[in-house]
């Protein structure tokens, strides 16, 4: 089955620097891999999705890449803010069927000001 | 526009219970998909619903079922209730084979 690891449980970093979490995977490739921010007590929400036939993907201060040849993806966050502070979920699909998503266990960020 | 909707927002039961947790999709979505969270972890994939039928199911026990409704509300269902079910339970909704999900709040489920 497939598995997700996210390197750091937590990062904590200088405002304006920018932050890079990393999200690996084992087993087959998968259709796509998403990026979600989750605040405490409340549900993830959806940032980036990016597919297989795709290097990168940007939105506004955010990017992503896939690296389907390392099992990777990483995720940037430029001229971060204390209000980029949260717990930041990779998912991907399970199957091949691409309808059971699998979420890592997420990095918290942390920007001090 | 409202967004996805859960209720209750905290429940506490006894081991041994039964407990049904509610959701409704955001507007213009069909597909609802249910999601354990414990303390520190990442969502679990407890199953997805599809026009009125399970579509998709993780590795959770036949103690957990759910239902989705005809206007794409759905239930979810957890049976003789053990202490390690206690967790977060989040509802997520999208549209069609849309891989962008939409969570709810979530259901902080504490069972004593």
């Amino acid at each position: 089955s497939q598995k997700i690891e996210q390197n750091s449980e937590a990062l904590n970093i200088q405002e304006g620097k920018t932050a890079t979490l990393t999200c690996n995977y084992t087993n087959y490739s998968p259709a796509y891999l998403q990026w979600y921010r989750q605040d405490p007590g409340r549900g993830p929400v959806f940032l980036l999705l990016i597919r297989e036939n795709e290097k990168e993907k940007r939105k506004e201060r955010l990017k992503v890449t896939f690296d389907t040849t390392l099992k990777q993806s990483l995720f940037h966050i430029t001229a971060s803010q204390p209000a980029d502070s949260a717990t930041y979920l990779c998912a991907l699909d399970g199957d091949s069927s691409a309808s059971k998503i699998i979420f890592g266990s997420g990095t918290r960020l942390s920007i001090r000001p | 526009d409202a967004g996805v909707t859960q209720s209750p927002t905290h429940l506490i039961k006894t081991r041994g219970q039964q407990v049904t947790l509610r959701c409704s999709p955001k507007s213009g979505h069909d597909t609802v998909s249910w999601y354990q969270q414990a303390l520190g972890q990442g969502p679990q994939f407890i199953f997805q619903y599809y026009e009125e039928e399970e579509r998709q199911r993780g590795n959770f026990p036949d103690r957990f079922s759910g239902h989705q409704f005809p206007n794409y509300s759905s239930e979810l269902n957890v049976n003789a209730l053990l202490l390690g079910d206690s967790a977060l339970y989040l509802c997520a909704s999208s549209f069609g084979t849309d891989n962008e999900q939409f969570f709810g709040p979530g259901t902080r489920l504490t069972v004593l």
